[in-house]
């Protein structure tokens, strides 16, 4: 199976901060990686998939980047709204696996 | 309006067995792949099964192999899955989410989760 790392577990920033979570598979899952976010007592919402293409309707301040084995997700002007946990996920080959979270606090 | 409502999930004692059922409307249902992902309480997501647009083709994984069943019935756009000899492991809320786009025989790329329900709750315990 292909192992998802990411990191940090847990961020902390200010509205208008730039931040960014990493995201690292255990083998090359090509671009075949897409972005969640997950907030409480909801389902996961898709923000990015083929690691860079942006789903439609999700804010211009979220961007994916990356290929093979390592993957960034770009807030780039946090917002309170975007307080939630963010989750990676390879769809290369079965079974599809996911980050374990990274959890994005507002200070 | 893109919906899928999942239902079906309760309280189950371990060896047990319930069966989830997702409905879905505003899109093309028969169209679509369709899969089960499970969240444990405070945990993280894991994919429990996928299915075909036909229904003739089924994946699990490792952990519910040989327990669990999905199946469809395109005609009541409808997801199931049979969860039997249920393990205290199993507790979580469950989601359909949609898979690939299929159409002609030939499906997209897009395997990612782009819609899902909002999920129903399985918990297993004596």
């Amino acid at each position: 199976d292909i192992q998802m790392t990411q990191s940090p577990s847990t961020l902390s920033a200010s509205v208008g901060d730039r931040v960014s979570i990493t995201c690292r598979a255990s083998q090359t899952t090509r671009n075949w990686l897409a972005w969640y976010q997950q907030k409480p007592g909801k389902a996961p919402k898709v923000l990015i998939y083929e690691a860079s293409t942006l789903e439609t309707g999700v804010p211009s301040r979220f961007s994916g980047s990356g290929s093979a084995t390592e993957f960034t997700l770009t807030i780039s002007s946090l917002q309170p709204d975007d307080a939630a946990t963010y989750y990676c996920q390879q769809y290369n080959e079965y079974p599809w696996t996911f980050g374990q979270g990274t959890k994005v606090e507002i200070k | 309006e893109v919906q899928l409502v999942e239902s079906g999930g309760a309280l189950a004692q371990p060896g047990g067995s319930l069966r989830l059922s997702c409905t879905a409307s505003g899109f093309n249902f028969s169209n679509y792949e369709m899969n089960w992902v499970r969240q444990t309480p405070g945990q993280g997501l894991e994919w429990v099964s996928n299915i075909s647009t036909s229904g003739r083709r089924a994946l699990y994984a490792d952990s519910v192999k040989g327990r669990f069943t999905i199946s469809r019935d395109n005609a009541k756009t409808s997801l199931f899955l049979q969860m039997n000899n249920l393990r205290v492991e199993d507790t979580a809320v469950y989601y359909c989410a949609s898979g690939r786009f299929c159409a002609d025989g030939v499906c997209n790329t897009a395997a990612y989760f782009q819609k899902w329900g909002q999920g129903t709750l399985v918990i297993v315990s004596s």
